[in-house]
């Protein structure tokens, strides 16, 4: 079974500072990293995701994150923050086996002070 | 455009009542989905489809029913025995291959009066 883990149910930050976004996930098969993002009263759009080769990934709206095989981690991080970029933020795992379940963490809200 | 419409936006129901949520794309994808939303607690799974006349019943299906009966088309009753149906429902869709990203609806809220 996979359990996805989002640490922080809230994240305050002033407009341009840096903000990281803290995700841990359980699996006992091997899995795609995905990081989604959900403006009020909409749908979820994709962020980045990790397949594999390079740990790093950038994302839109200069998002990235990191994966962490031996942390079992996919924090996301940007530089500098926009008053746009106000929005609840969500991690996901989907197995390498499995072409139907995507599990989501409990989702970040993040939230920009001006 | 290519992409997913959910509709209505909103929708209000009165207890005892069945209601259908529907869902359409046009991304010809294989695989689609339904999720409630509840606040703090992420995305739960209630249904999904690999293909055509074949659905699986998620981690929340009681309660709810699906069809698909064409490649575009997922709708999903909220029955009356559903205990606590107001919330947002999102649906999506993907190709079958785990790597594909889901595209998600815009959502219904759903509000039992």
């Amino acid at each position: 079974a996979q359990s996805v883990t989002q640490l922080d149910s809230q994240v305050p930050v002033f407009e341009e500072a840096p903000v990281e976004l803290r995700c841990n996930y359980s699996s006992s098969v091997s899995v795609y990293l995905f990081w989604y993002v959900q403006y009020p009263n909409q749908g979820l759009q994709l962020l980045l995701k990790y397949l594999s080769g390079s740990t790093l990934v950038k994302g839109i709206n200069g998002f990235e994150a990191e994966f962490n095989k031996s942390q079992t981690s996919f924090h996301l991080r940007k530089p500098s923050v926009h008053i746009s970029d106000t929005a609840e933020y969500f991690c996901a795992v989907r197995p390498y086996s499995s072409a139907s379940k995507i599990i989501f963490g409990s989702g970040t809200r993040l939230s920009i002070r001006p | 455009d290519g992409g997913i419409t959910q509709s209505p936006k909103y929708l209000f129901r009165k207890e005892g009542q069945n209601v259908t949520l529907s869902c359409e794309q046009n991304l010809n994808h294989d695989a689609m989905y339904w999720y409630r939303q509840d606040p703090g607690q992420g995305l739960r799974l209630i249904y999904y489809s690999q293909i055509v006349n074949d659905f699986q019943k998620g981690d929340i299906a009681e309660g709810y029913s699906v069809s698909r009966e064409k490649k575009e088309s997922f709708p999903l009753t909220v029955t009356s025995a559903q205990k606590n149906p107001t919330a947002f429902y999102l649906c999506a869709s993907s190709k079958r291959d785990p790597t594909d990203t889901q595209y998600f609806g815009p959502g219904t809220r759903l509000t039992v009066l």
